[in-house]
């Protein structure tokens, strides 16, 4: 069974700093992994989609990073600002359930002016 | 473009009644999942639909049920709700059942049982 662990389960940087956020998955048999973004009491935003072939993809300041091998993906943010408080999860899709994602818990981010 | 949308935004009832959430998905994706928040948690997976069928179920009672019609629009029914259902109930759309397509949420449906 997929266990999705993202690791501190809150972090608090000042605005500037750049973010790196954890995610772990214990089945390397993954399709693709996913990365959101939640603000309080709304939805999921996608961020990045990595497809198991891939090593990396970048959107602007963002940039996530897969390691199958070891069942790890980082998240980079780039000089954060305020305004990237939120909740950030990640979701992993394994071959054994294709259109099923195991989401992790998230990291609560706040970047304080 | 319309993204995807859910309705009601917030819900209140009591333990033993019955629920229906609806979801309509983003414009030209044919495939809904339903996912399950409980506060300070990952979004869990109940079940997807794809061509109005069923394709796969999480593990959840069979108090939950869903149906999706033909233009691709979703509900999801809770029966003989528990304090415990309390959560917020989220809809995804995407352009496949298979995963492999971004998945799209709605902002939600937020439910107390009293």
């Amino acid at each position: 069974k997929q266990e999705v662990t993202q690791i501190p389960a809150a972090l608090s940087v000042p605005e500037g700093e750049n973010l790196v956020l954890n995610c772990s998955f214990t089945d390397s048999a993954i399709y693709n992994l996913q990365w959101f973004r939640q603000d309080p009491g709304k939805g999921l935003t996608s961020l990045l989609l990595i497809q198991s072939s891939q090593r990396e993809q970048t959107s602007g300041r963002l940039n996530a990073s897969l390691d199958k091998s070891s069942g790890r993906s980082t998240l980079y943010i780039a000089a954060s600002q305020p305004g990237d408080s939120a909740t950030y999860l990640c979701a992993v899709g394994t071959t054994d359930s294709w259109g099923k994602f195991q989401f992790g818990a998230g990291t609560q981010v706040v970047v304080t002016p | 473009d319309a993204g995807v949308t859910q309705s009601p935004t917030h819900l209140i009832k009591t333990r033993g009644q019955q629920v229906t959430l609806r979801c309509s998905p983003k414009s030209g994706h044919d495939t809904v999942s339903w996912y399950q928040q409980a506060l300070g948690q990952g979004p869990q997976f109940i079940f997807q639909y794809y061509e109005e069928e069923e394709r796969q179920r999480g593990n959840f009672p069979d108090r939950f049920s869903g149906h999706q019609f033909p233009n691709y629009s979703s509900e999801l029914n809770v029966n003989a709700l528990l304090l415990g259902d309390s959560a917020l109930y989220l809809c995804a759309s995407s352009f496949s059942w298979t995963g492999l397509e971004k998945l799209f949420f709605g902002s939600g449906t937020q439910l107390s049982v009293l």
